[in-house]
């Protein structure tokens, strides 16, 4: 596709249980963002991936959360023992080279709400 | 670190007035800066940016924005707004020497009266 795909766009989960998140970046891009929007609140980074580089994690806010990037290309973000204050909208992101002021292209997002 | 600051998270304006939407930053390098609008139900669409070289940017829909680092501001103007510049809009810092990381401010949600 021309766009940053997510999947699923919604997911309805109960507490304790573990979820993932999926993001296929535009191809070609390099750079790949988590970021985290809940209601009444800005866009919370999560983590970043450039190439090969080991990725920026400082965002992931507990050891519940991780993420991982195959083959440079497509993004699992997965939440374990999901808890209420979890529920949020996920948006992947990604852009041709990170930085530089490039620009960042962001999917339509995953709601999560946790139950 | 940096850091940016949206003044005021709802702001309402008539059709056909001014539209200003604040936006200051913080960071100890020179900055690449951003405004995003996100529209009801949608992901976030790049309105304008700015790297180098002029100051006053121009984007899609009308905006513009003007960096002007001695005030360490982004603001971003519309000389006239319509129904549909309704939306929450997000300004956006990323400084050359921390990676690609994007950093947001709070938003601020734009309401358009008839």
């Amino acid at each position: 596709g021309a766009g940053v795909s997510q999947s699923p766009s919604n997911k309805v989960t109960e507490k304790g249980k573990d979820v993932e998140l999926r993001c296929d970046p535009i191809s070609g891009h390099t750079a790949l963002y988590w970021y985290r929007q809940s209601l009444g609140q800005g866009l919370e980074f999560l983590i970043y991936f450039q190439g090969n580089s080991a990725p920026d994690k400082s965002g992931l806010p507990s050891d519940r959360f991780s993420a991982e990037r195959t083959g440079g290309s497509v993004s699992t973000l997965t939440i374990q023992r999901t808890q209420q204050e979890d529920s949020a909208v996920y948006l992947c992101a990604s852009s041709f080279n990170g930085g530089n002021g490039n620009t960042i292209y962001f999917g339509e997002g995953s709601w999560l709400t946790v139950v | 670190a940096q850091s940016v600051t949206q003044l005021g998270s709802h702001v309402s304006v008539s059709e056909g007035a001014l539209v200003l939407l604040r936006c200051n930053y913080s960071s100890s390098v020179p900055p690449y800066l951003f405004w995003y609008v996100q529209y009801p139900n949608q992901g976030l669409q790049l309105l304008l940016k700015y790297t180098t070289g002029a100051t006053l940017v121009k984007g899609i829909n009308g905006f513009e924005a003007e960096f002007k680092k001695s005030e360490t501001s982004f603001h971003l103007t519309k000389p006239s707004a319509h129904m549909s510049d309704a939306a929450e809009y997000f300004c956006a810092v990323n400084a050359y020497n921390q990676g690609g990381k994007l950093i947001f401010g709070q938003g601020t949600e734009l309401s358009v009266k008839p």
